[in-house]
């Protein structure tokens, strides 16, 4: 299994530009996520989804979007980049159940620098 | 508000020696879980804590959960220089039907030959 993987491993952008930050997972997961990582900030969760169909909204979601047409993948859109969003993101996946014990699997990131 | 707070949020040692890292907070968290973050890598699960007052062992490393599900720590026996990385903890909270994760900031760890 290759687990989590995302694409690309590093890009920049210009203010304005739009771009989708890819996300797989071939672990059968229902549930994935999407955080950023910023300097003295930790992981703060963008969206997510718990199954095909359904995504909602996390801590920090302006300027993203999300979709989840397949169990395996689950796209970041950034519409309209800003230097705001110069950050590391990790793309994270688990079962639903197991509550809150749910064992969350990441992905190697996404350095993106938004000139 | 940052609702976990983790200290010391840098630490540099020797080989050898001990150490514990703390998580602390005002909200009860139904599980408590730590990550270990390699640099350029995602974070990887060490462990999880559910119950108040449990401790787990895994190898050198030491996790407990408080009493009240408010805090936890961290003890490194010997560290050894693999043992340098980002430690994070993150706190499970019930948002509705699903399981939230909170993130800490992190305490970064870097072990000395």
């Amino acid at each position: 299994n290759a687990g989590v993987t995302q694409t690309p491993k590093f890009q920049v952008l210009k203010t304005g530009q739009s771009m989708t930050l890819q996300c797989a997972q071939d672990m059968n997961h229902e549930y994935m996520s999407w955080y950023r990582q910023d300097p003295g900030m930790g992981l703060r969760l963008i969206h997510y989804s718990v199954g095909a169909g359904i995504t909602d909204q996390g801590e920090v979601p302006n300027g993203y979007n999300v979709s989840r047409s397949t169990t395996e993948d689950f796209p970041l859109r950034l519409l309209s980049a800003a230097p705001s969003q110069t950050s590391v993101y990790f793309c994270a996946s688990s079962y639903s159940g197991g509550g809150a014990t749910r064992s969350q699997f990441f992905g190697p990131g996404t350095r993106l620098t938004v000139l | 508000t940052q609702l976990l707070e983790q200290s010391p949020q840098f630490l540099s040692i020797q080989e050898g020696e001990n150490l514990t890292v703390y998580c602390n907070s005002s909200s009860v968290f139904s599980s408590l879980q730590w990550y270990r973050q390699e640099p350029g890598e995602g974070p990887v699960l060490l462990v999880t804590v559910v119950t108040g007052g449990e401790v787990k062992k895994l190898k050198r490393l030491t996790f407990q959960f408080g009493d009240a599900r408010k805090d936890s720590s961290l003890h490194i026996t010997a560290a050894q220089t693999g043992d340098t990385g980002l430690y994070l903890c993150a706190g499970a909270r019930s948002g509705g039907s699903n399981y939230k994760l909170t993130f800490g900031k992190g305490t970064l760890l870097t072990v000395n030959p």
